[in-house]
């Protein structure tokens, strides 16, 4: 069985641009997670979609958004990047909220 | 008060030994407790779960759960050099499926 894959593996945008970063949940999971994982920080929580809709979102600025798509593939936006927005990007994906099961990770560069 | 506070460490332990890692929690309704293991440069894996009072094993692993207390631990009996790695107490918090993270702490197993 597949596990959660994110797309890209690294990513360099310069200040301002946007970013979108992807994650396929593992088949059958309808919840997926995002977290930001600044270099020596631990997971800040991001966002939480289940069933399409966003369930919860942590303390991050509007410019972090995102959506999940019918076969509950996901997709996070981040505009107007700033510098202190380099961090690895993960996903996570449950069935029923329980165990988050993650991908290997973005890892976004904002130069 | 951190809502999932872990030591950060380093911990060092000798290979064979017993490394126990902790963790408090500070919301009293939390129901599901999870331990994930990272290596640097990886995304976390999961390692163990537990919702009851009381010990789980699973191989050279045990989790600890005192919802009275708030406090979590993992047990890793006869540790590997393999196991040196961050380990990562999540906490389901506020009964939505919200995972919030410890900052990890640091485990070395030395041969």
């Amino acid at each position: 069985e597949a596990g959660v894959t994110q797309s890209p593996t690294h990513l360099i945008k310069t200040r301002g641009q946007q970013a979108t970063l992807r994650c396929s949940p593992i088949s059958g999971h309808t919840s997926v997670y995002w977290y930001q994982q600044a270099l020596g920080l631990g997971l800040q929580f991001l966002l939480w979609y289940d069933e399409g809709e966003e369930r919860n979102r942590g303390n991050f600025p509007p410019r972090f958004s995102g959506r999940q798509f019918p076969n509950y593939s996901s997709e996070l936006n981040v505009n107007a990047l700033e510098l202190e927005d380099s961090a690895l990007y993960l996903c996570a994906s449950s069935l029923g909220g329980a165990e988050q099961f993650f991908g290997p990770g973005t890892r976004l560069t904002v130069l | 008060q951190k809502e999932v506070e872990q030591n950060s460490g380093p911990l060092s332990v000798p290979e064979g030994a017993i490394a126990s890692l902790n963790c408090t929690y500070s919301d009293r309704g939390s129901q599901s407790f999870f331990w994930y293991r990272q290596y640097s440069g990886k995304s976390p894996e999961l390692i163990m779960f537990i919702y009851s009072n009381g010990d789980k094993e699973d191989g050279r692993f045990t989790a600890q759960l005192n919802k009275a207390s708030q406090y979590v631990s993992l047990l890793i009996r006869d540790s590997q050099p393999s196991d040196s790695a961050t380990y990562l107490c999540a906490v389901n918090m506020y009964g939505n499926n919200d995972m919030r993270f410890g900052a990890g702490t640091r485990l070395t197993v030395k041969p």
